[in-house]
Parts: structure tokens; sequence; C-alpha cells
């Protein structure tokens, strides 16, 4: 099955300086990566996304890349803020069921 | 709409005490999931129902049950609670042909004593 490997578990940042989170997969045939932000006492919410078509994809201070041949992909947020603190999930997923593979998170801290 | 509910947000049992989780989605997906989180491990997949009807095991699925009840109920019933199975329980539902994101309930806080 698919495994998933995300790095950091732990960053802590200033605000304003950027965060960047690196995950790897290891089934070739997942196609669709997702990446979700976790707030305390909260579920999972997705913030970007991308497909293996595609090889960067960004909205307003979140970007995502994905590299198919090495099989990783990254999330970069710039110019944190105080409210971006909190757990960051990666995911890959293929074409069963939409069954996702979860890394085991990172979890952000920007101090002001 | 609202999106993904679970009840209940919160529940204590005894060792081998019974239960059944709730979880109902209003958005007309098709594909239901039950995840437990434990600390530093993620989210692992326990049942998965890719429609109305059928239901498939995920990564740890040993000491559950599921039933999807309808489309747009799916519960999740442990028979005999274990100490290992205190944790947070999520429910989520995607649609596949819109995506795949998962939209997440708020999850239900699970002591097992």
């Amino acid at each position: 099955g698919e495994n998933v490997e995300q790095h950091p578990s732990t960053l802590s940042v200033q605000e304003g300086d950027s965060a960047v989170i690196k995950c790897t997969y290891s089934d070739s045939a997942s196609n669709y990566f997702p990446w979700y932000k976790q707030e305390l006492g909260k579920g999972p919410q997705l913030i970007i996304d991308i497909r293996s078509n595609v090889g960067e994809k960004k909205d307003q201070r979140i970007a995502v890349t994905l590299n198919k041949t090495a099989k990783h992909f990254s999330l970069h947020i710039t110019e944190t803020q105080p409210e971006d603190s909190a757990v960051y999930f990666c995911a890959a997923s293929g074409t069963n069921a939409g069954k996702s593979t979860f890394g085991d998170g990172t979890t952000l801290t920007v101090k002001p | 709409n609202a999106g993904v509910t679970q009840t209940p947000k919160f529940q204590v049992l005894k060792t081998g005490q019974s239960m059944t989780l709730q979880c109902a989605q209003d958005m007309n997906h098709n594909s239901m999931y039950w995840y437990r989180q434990d600390p530093g491990m993620g989210l692992r997949l326990i049942y998965y129902s890719a429609s109305e009807g059928t239901t498939d095991k995920g990564e740890v699925p040993n000491g559950y049950n599921v039933s999807r009840l309808n489309k747009r109920e799916f519960s999740l019933r442990l028979e005999s609670a274990a100490p290992s199975q205190t944790s947070v329980y999520f429910c989520a539902s995607s649609e596949a042909s819109k995506g795949g994101e998962q939209f997440f309930g708020p999850g239900t806080r699970l002591t097992v004593l």
C-alpha cells in the first residue's frame, strides 16, 4: 500500500518568515495530493491540493510543489502569521474510492 | 449545510463496554471514512465505504465494525472497548467525481478506562 512520510514533525518560525513542510510518497499510481490544516479541537480542513499533471499551485501565501519523478511534494507558507499555527497534514491518494494515506503531521508554531 | 456531523463529542467507557459512534453528512457524497488520530501518528484509516452498501477495511480495522446505513450515515461500533482504543475518532466524506477533497467532522474524543 501507499506510504507517506512527512518532515519535520515540529517547526517553529518567527512571524513573517517562511515555512516549508515536505512529504514523500511510495506509490507511483497516486495522483492527488492534498494538504490539510487542523486547528486545536477541530477536524482537518483542506487548504490546498495538487494533481499529478501539475508541478506547482499557488493560493495567496500558500503554495504546493510536486516532483513526480522523485515522488515528493512540499507545502510553502510565506509571510507566516500567528493564525497559521496549527498541525498540517499531507496526504496522497489514487483512484481507490478516494482513499487517502496521511503523513504523521507537522506542528507549526509561528511566534509573534 | 451542516457538512459532516458526529455524535457524541466526548465519551468515557470502561473496558469491555460497547458503543456506537454516529456520523452523518448532508453533501450527497458517495464515500465515507472513519479515522483514528493518536498523538504523533497522524490519521489512520479504520474503515471506509466507497458507496452505499459497501464497506472495506482500512489500515487498523481490528476491534471495530461499521455500518453504512444509507448514503448519509456511516456508524462505527466498538463491541468490547479496550484501553488501546482511547483516541480521537474522525468521520469524513468525499466525492471522487468532484476532486477527492475529504470533509471532516469535529471528532469524538473517546477514553477507555
